[in-house]
């Protein structure tokens, strides 16, 4: 079974860089898919963050992109993501998730963990 | 920019049908991929594929998409169905993943 888990600070403060990281247990970060990111906004819908490859590919969200650093460490198994120059409108509910290339689906999701922006 | 609409709530008594669609121009080209996200947990697939269900999802579940509209239609509708349902495609425009802006199923 694949599982992954969201790790990271829960308040960070407007202007500075939010940080998390993605573990994957279960699946080789090697193995073929994509490893994504995204998030849910009080009150809004899904949003997707950036997907990345494991040899460094990335795809991001325009809206986003100047201020995205996603990355990968396969021999930890695991991805992460900077957003810098956070303000209030960044505070969501950051997912990390498994996509597929071939279909466009998001197999397999981590449980979630809230990033309030707040001085 | 390609877009994907949902209404943002749908109402159904139990024992119900509920239907939720997701609009956006000859999104029938396309493949439709339906999520169920309930309050404090992650979002998992209900339908993918337009209407293929993964295992462990209730045959209640099913889908249909032609022209402009994909539909996520939940049959005998029970309590535990009530969440936030999200479409999603591929936008071969932009290369992107696109969700939905969701809609909120309330059971009556």
């Amino acid at each position: 079974q694949v599982l992954l888990q969201e790790s990271g600070p829960g308040l960070v403060k407007p202007s500075e860089t939010l940080s998390l990281s993605c573990a994957v247990v279960g699946f080789s970060i090697s193995g073929g898919y994509y490893w994504t990111w995204v998030r849910l906004p009080p009150g809004k819908g899904l949003e997707w963050i950036g997907s990345i490859y494991h040899r460094g590919n990335t795809y991001n969200n325009p809206s986003l992109q100047s201020r995205l650093t996603i990355s990968v460490d396969t021999s930890k198994n695991q991805f992460s993501l900077k957003v810098s120059s956070v303000t209030a409108a960044d505070t969501a509910i950051y997912y990390c998730a498994r996509l597929s290339m071939d279909t466009g689906l998001f197999d397999y999701w981590g449980p979630g963990t809230l990033v309030t922006v707040s001085s | 920019s390609y877009v994907l609409t949902q209404a943002p709530s749908v109402s159904v008594a139990p024992g119900q049908t509920a239907s939720i669609t997701c609009e956006a121009n000859d999104i029938g080209s396309k493949s439709v991929h339906w999520y169920q996200q309930k309050p404090g947990q992650a979002p998992i697939v209900v339908l993918y594929d337009d209407s293929v269900r993964p295992s462990g999802i209730p045959e209640r579940f099913s889908g249909s998409n032609s022209g402009n509209t994909a539909t996520l239609t939940i049959s005998r509708v029970e309590a535990g169905d009530e969440a936030d349902y999200y479409c999603q495609v591929w936008d071969i425009t932009t290369d992107h993943p696109l969700f939905g802006g969701g809609t909120r199923l309330a059971v009556l």
